[in-house]
């Protein structure tokens, strides 16, 4: 069964850490992953999109970095602040599942001022 | 707002009821998706459409729900016969169709409870 993991399930810090935020999945064979973030009660907002072919994407204090072969991605989130509290997911698209994404089952993030 | 949107934003219906969400997605995007979210898990995949074809079921998705895209433009998603389990968040996103594209951008979601 093709599975995504996220670990951990909740993450406290305090304001200007550097955090890391891991995302393990059972099948390297993957089209894309891509990582989310969803405030309680919202919809997700899309913060990164990693293809296959790619390593790594950036986007503002946001890293996120793609290992197909171990079946990790990691996102980095630089100089935390508390607007970053949110719940953040990773999800993947497997290449034979179409084009649908299997999400994890979040990392809920807490950044204290 | 060119983002996409979901209607209504919160339904609460008595057990046995239908009720019927719709999701309109970015104007340019061809594929439509929608997804079902517990409290605490992250989404589970239910439907997929490609223009006005239904491409993709997930086993979760009983008879008692259906969903149309009649003209590759909006969705709606009909659940008949509710039950207290189909309490959840039910979201919908869309994507263009080119490759390398396929980049889901999701709504607000509608959150249904069943009483």
């Amino acid at each position: 069964k093709q599975e995504v993991t996220q670990i951990p399930a909740a993450l406290s810090v305090p304001e200007g850490e550097n955090l890391v935020l891991n995302c393990s999945f059972t099948d390297s064979a993957i089209y894309n992953l891509q990582w989310f973030r969803q405030d309680p009660g919202k919809g997700l907002t899309s913060l990164l999109l990693i293809q296959s072919s790619q390593r790594e994407q950036t986007s503002g204090r946001l890293n996120a970095s793609l290992d197909k072969s171990s079946g990790r991605s990691t996102l980095y989130i630089a100089a935390s602040q508390p607007g970053d509290s949110a719940t953040y997911l990773c999800a993947v698209v497997f290449n034979n599942a179409g084009n649908m994404l299997t999400f994890g089952g979040g990392t809920r993030l807490m950044v204290k001022p | 707002d060119t983002g996409v949107s979901q209607n209504p934003r919160h339904k609460i219906t008595k057990r046995g009821q239908n009720v019927t969400f719709r999701c309109d997605p970015i104007s340019e995007h061809n594929r439509l998706y929608w997804y079902r979210q517990t409290l605490g898990q992250g989404p589970e995949f239910l439907t997929y459409f490609q223009n006005e074809a239904q491409l993709e079921k997930s086993r979760l998705l009983s008879d008692r729900f259906s969903a149309e895209r009649p003209k590759g433009s909006f969705s709606t998603l009909e659940i008949q016969r509710t039950e207290q389990g189909d309490s959840a968040m039910y979201l919908c996103a869309s994507s263009r169709l080119a490759p390398g594209s396929n980049e889901q951008f999701f709504g607000p979601g509608t959150r249904l409870t069943v009483l």
